[in-house]
């Protein structure tokens, strides 16, 4: 079974604070690693995605992948209110197909 | 660009007969679609791949019979949850996968659809 873990929170972060957020994952094959923010009752929409080592960043977020340690994170700095969701850890297996992680709920607090 | 939509949103149905749930790529065309399922507080759990006129893959555990899934173009693929019962009520969410990518393997979510069975 290929797992995808995360810590599932809640991670409450003062506004302006940076929230920093952690995915392993099992599969050493695995080539494509995905974050996504889910609001509760909507479907995940994609922060960013990451397939080589290192850092890649976009405006306030940047994602961290060390192939080696099978460990990806996902930094957001100044944080804001409206960042209070759950963020998925997504990695790919079997082609395109994504495994998802159970989340964690980030709670940003004013 | 790269949207998805799912239809009907909601849904409400006996126990015992039979939903089906509609996405559509609506500005691309993708090979293959996804569905998911998310129960309440839990992450999101494939179910199948669809691809375009052929059969779909059923993830272990996922009952063909019961989950059709039909991917009859290029824009459209549809999931019947027949002789559906309460256990089934879910958050059912489709995926859509590109047919032009590049080297991305990203995929375009639906925003849904929210399956009670009463």
């Amino acid at each position: 079974q290929k797992e995808v873990e995360q810590n599932s929170g809640p991670l409450s972060v003062p506004e302006g604070a940076i929230a920093s957020l952690n995915c392993t994952y099992s599969d050493r094959g695995s080539q494509s690693f995905f974050w996504y923010r889910q609001y509760s009752g909507k479907s995940p929409e994609l922060i960013m995605f990451i397939y080589s080592n290192g850092d890649k960043e976009d405006g306030r977020f940047t994602a961290q992948l060390n192939k080696a340690s099978q460990y990806v994170s996902l930094l957001i700095r100044d944080s804001q209110p409206s960042d209070s969701a759950t963020y998925l850890c997504a990695v790919n297996y079997s082609g395109y197909a994504l495994n998802f992680g159970k989340g964690t709920s980030l709670l940003v607090t004013p | 660009g790269a949207v998805v939509s799912q239809h009907p949103s909601r849904v409400i149905c006996k126990s015992g007969t039979s939903v089906k749930i509609e996405c559509r790529s609506l500005d691309f065309q993708a090979t293959t679609m996804f569905w998911y399922r998310q129960f309440p507080k839990q992450s999101l759990m494939l179910m199948a791949t669809s691809n375009e006129g052929s059969k779909a893959t059923y993830e272990q555990g996922v009952e063909k019979d019961k989950f059709l899934i039909n991917h009859a173009s290029l824009t459209l693929s549809t999931l019947t949850v027949t002789s559906a019962h309460p256990e089934d009520s879910s958050f059912y969410i489709c995926s859509a996968l590109p047919l032009e990518r590049g080297h991305t393997y990203e995929q375009y979510f639906g925003p849904g659809t929210r399956l009670t069975v009463t």
